[in-house]
């Protein structure tokens, strides 16, 4: 059963303006969450991970993204849109209950910046 | 610094055919990982290697074998390709497999069956 949800395979959004990707996760206990980026013909890069402590984590790049429990999301959140945020956006889960701590990937969102 | 280096980069094998795909860290992680990525589904897990001499199935491993050949080196062999198994395929590595361990990715190896 997928436990990361990333809403939206495609999400478009002109330069400077706010950038959100959402991600909802399902977990019978408390997870931790990550998030990471893939630009083109690239590996994947971490931009921010919530474990334990404050909800509002920030990254790199000017990404931020908040653990909110009451809702089950974590969503991926950056002010200002730049043209070199285009890439594709993987929420991800650490499942204590399955695979030991792996990774869980949703299904990835890809990000167009226009001009 | 190189961190987890995959080869080869792009692949195309005939259906039947064998290979293995290679994949090596430098940062003296004891946790290895492969993945496939296939587009709308993000990654799964087919193998995994917590440590050095442990190999353990995720959650697509069938047509596939791993073997963790020391620390460093952690490779996955397709002994007899199908075209289901065209896919990109990324390594990664992690100091642990302890919850909220960030991995380290390669740079993925593109593989078509035909």
């Amino acid at each position: 059963a997928q436990s990361v949800t990333q809403l939206g395979s495609h999400v478009s959004v002109s330069e400077g303006a706010l950038v959100l990707l959402r991600c909802n996760y399902s977990s019978s206990v408390p997870p931790y969450l990550f998030w990471y980026v893939q630009y083109p013909n690239q590996g994947l890069q971490l931009l921010l991970k919530y474990t334990t402590g404050a909800t509002l984590v920030k990254g790199i790049n000017g990404f931020e993204a908040e653990f909110k429990k009451s809702e089950t999301s974590f969503h991926l959140t950056k002010p200002s849109a730049h043209m070199s945020d285009a890439a594709e956006y993987f929420c991800a889960v650490s499942r204590p209950m399955e695979y030991g701590n792996k990774l869980v990937f949703g299904a990835g969102t890809i990000l167009r910046v226009k001009s | 610094n190189a961190g987890v280096t995959q080869t080869p980069k792009f692949q195309v094998l005939k259906t039947g055919q064998s290979m293995t795909l290679q994949c090596a860290q430098d940062m003296n992680h004891n946790s290895m990982y492969w993945y496939r990525q296939d587009p709308g589904m993000g990654l799964r897990l087919i193998y995994y290697s917590a440590s050095e001499g442990t190999t353990d199935k995720g959650e697509v491993p069938n047509g596939y074998n791993v073997s963790r050949l020391n620390k460093r080196e952690f490779s996955l062999r397709l002994e007899s390709a199908a075209p289901s198994q065209t896919s990109v395929y990324f390594c990664a590595s992690s100091a642990t497999t302890g919850l909220g361990t960030e991995a380290f990715f390669g740079q993925g190896t593109r593989l078509t069956v035909v």
